[in-house]
């Protein structure tokens, strides 16, 4: 079974630039989440999608963060214009549903560095 | 406001040997703990979960246990091994709350031969 995909792994861009990140997540997967990961936290969950509706997006910067999963399926991650403390890894997570017990599974991450 | 805490940044254990990581949290809504461990450059992969119905859960070589009363989870991997070098993640959720994951900030962990 292939995994959480995500583009790109690296992005360099300078300050007031935008830059997206893409998911697909695993197939047949309902919910899908994007976290952030700065260096030396824990992962920050930024926006929660039930196919292609959201479920939570209270953390996700919304004057200049913006995410979509049109068609229930693969997702982008948009940050317009980037600040230097949006360096981090931005991590995707799919699970099946989002029941309690569901196990949440996580690609490898884009790591930004904003400059 | 961080409902989760691992207070050890690091912990190095011998091979062989015991290793117990632990966590404390705030917020007593969370029923389900989960650890993740991730290695460099990859996303954090599932390793164990316990529900706030349980004190313990098992799986081959790990071991969560729970002490509701505390808010205090621990991990235990019995007999660690070198792979088992990397990063550990507690995590919980409130399941009113949309099932986020709240996460520590991690342990890393080092099983020296």
């Amino acid at each position: 079974e292939a995994g959480v995909a995500q583009s790109p792994r690296y992005k360099i861009i300078e300050k007031r630039q935008s830059v997206a990140f893409w998911c697909n997540p695993i197939s047949g997967h309902a919910t899908l989440y994007w976290y952030q990961q700065i260096l030396g936290q824990g992962p920050k969950l930024l926006i929660q999608f039930q196919n292609n509706g959201v479920v939570d997006d209270s953390q996700l910067p919304k004057d200049r963060f913006s995410a979509e999963r049109l068609k229930g399926v693969d997702s982008t991650l948009k940050i317009q214009p980037a600040k230097l403390e949006d360096s981090a890894v931005y991590l995707c997570a799919s699970s099946l549903g989002s029941s309690v017990g569901e196990t949440q599974y996580f690609g490898p991450g884009t790591r930004l560095l904003v400059l | 406001d961080q409902q989760v805490k691992q207070n050890s940044p690091s912990l190095s254990v011998q091979e062989g040997r015991i290793s117990i990581l632990n966590c404390d949290y705030t917020n007593s809504m969370f029923d389900y703990f989960l650890w993740y461990k991730k290695y460099p450059a990859e996303g954090p992969t599932f390793l164990i979960s316990i529900s706030s119905i349980k004190d313990k859960n098992e799986d081959g070589r790990f071991t969560v246990f729970l002490n509701k009363s505390a808010k205090h989870l621990s991990l235990h991997i019995v007999p660690s091994q070198p792979g088992d070098s990397a990063v550990y993640f507690c995590a919980a959720r409130d399941s009113n709350s949309g099932y986020a994951l709240n996460f520590g900030k991690g342990t890393s962990l080092l099983v020296t031969p």
